[in-house]
C-alpha cells in the first residue's frame, strides 16, 4: 500500500494558468513535507519545503498542508512551459526515519 | 554550500558484469546518504540508505550492495548484473532524516 499517494495525470495546463496538484498521505504522525519537480531524464529538485498547517510561498509556487484532512497540494501560478516536468510530493513519516515519495504528477503547459 | 557529485552519468553493461557507482558530497560532515532506482517511467525507490561511515541499510533484497568507505562517499555495487539492474541510479544526501533530501544528477544504467 503506498503511503503517499498523487494523480499520475498528464495534468494540462494552458500556459499563464493555474497548476493544482494534490497530494495525499496515509500517516497521520508525519510533520515534514516537500515537492520535487523533476524534468524528463533529469533528477528531483526540490521546490517546496513545508512543515505547518497553512500556506507558504515562494515566487510563483505556493505549497498548502492540511494535517487534518492529510493532504498536501502545490500551486503554481502563471504557468509557463518550462514547468513542465513530473512533480513529486513526498512525506516524512511519524518514526521521523523515512522519507516516502509519491508516484509523481505529469504537469503539461501548453502555448 | 553543498554539493554531490555522482558518476558516471550513463553506463552501458552486459549481463553478468560487475557494477560499481559512486557518489561524493561536498560542503557538509556526517550526512545521511541514499541509493534509489527509478525505473523508465516510475517512481523512486529506496534502495540503501546510511547514517555513518560502515553504517549500511537495505530496503529491498537484490544483487546490489552498497559501501560508505569514508564520511562523504557512498559506492554502490554489483557483483553481476540483471537485465532488471537497468535504469536511473540516484544517489541523494540529508542533513538528517527531518530534513529534504538532495539529489545528485544520477547514472542510467543499461543493461545489454
Amino acid at each position: 500500500q503506498k503511503e503517499v499517494e498523487q494523480n499520475s495525470g498528464p495534468l494540462s495546463v494552458p500556459e499563464g494558468a493555474i497548476a493544482s496538484l494534490n497530494c495525499t498521505y496515509s500517516d497521520r504522525g508525519s510533520q515534514s513535507f516537500f515537492w520535487y519537480r523533476q524534468y524528463s531524464g533529469k533528477s528531483p529538485e526540490l521546490i517546496m519545503s513545508i512543515y505547518s498547517n497553512g500556506d507558504k510561498e515562494d515566487g510563483r509556487f505556493t505549497a498548502q498542508l492540511n494535517k487534518a484532512s492529510q493532504y498536501v497540494s502545490l500551486l503554481i501560478r502563471d504557468s509557463q512551459p518550462s514547468d513542465s516536468a513530473t512533480y513529486l510530493c513526498a512525506a516524512i513519516g511519524a518514526a521521523g526515519n523515512k522519507l516516502t515519495f509519491g508516484g509523481g504528477t505529469r504537469v503539461l503547459v501548453k502555448p | 554550500s553543498q554539493t554531490i557529485h555522482q558518476w558516471p552519468a550513463t553506463l552501458v553493461q552486459p549481463v553478468g558484469s560487475p557494477l560499481s557507482l559512486e557518489c561524493t558530497v561536498e560542503g557538509t560532515s556526517n550526512p545521511n546518504l541514499y541509493w534509489y532506482r527509478q525505473a523508465a517511467g516510475r517512481g523512486l525507490q529506496l534502495l540503501f540508505y546510511s547514517v555513518g561511515i560502515g553504517q549500511i541499510s537495505s530496503e529491498v533484497p537484490q544483487n546490489l550492495s552498497a559501501s560508505r568507505p569514508q564520511d562523504r562517499q557512498f559506492i554502490l555495487s554489483s557483483k553481476k548484473l540483471l537485465l532488471s539492474d537497468s535504469g536511473f541510479y540516484l544517489c541523494a544526501w540529508s542533513g538528517g532524516w527531518d530534513q529534504p533530501q538532495h539529489f545528485g544528477d544520477g547514472t542510467r544504467l543499461s543493461i545489454l
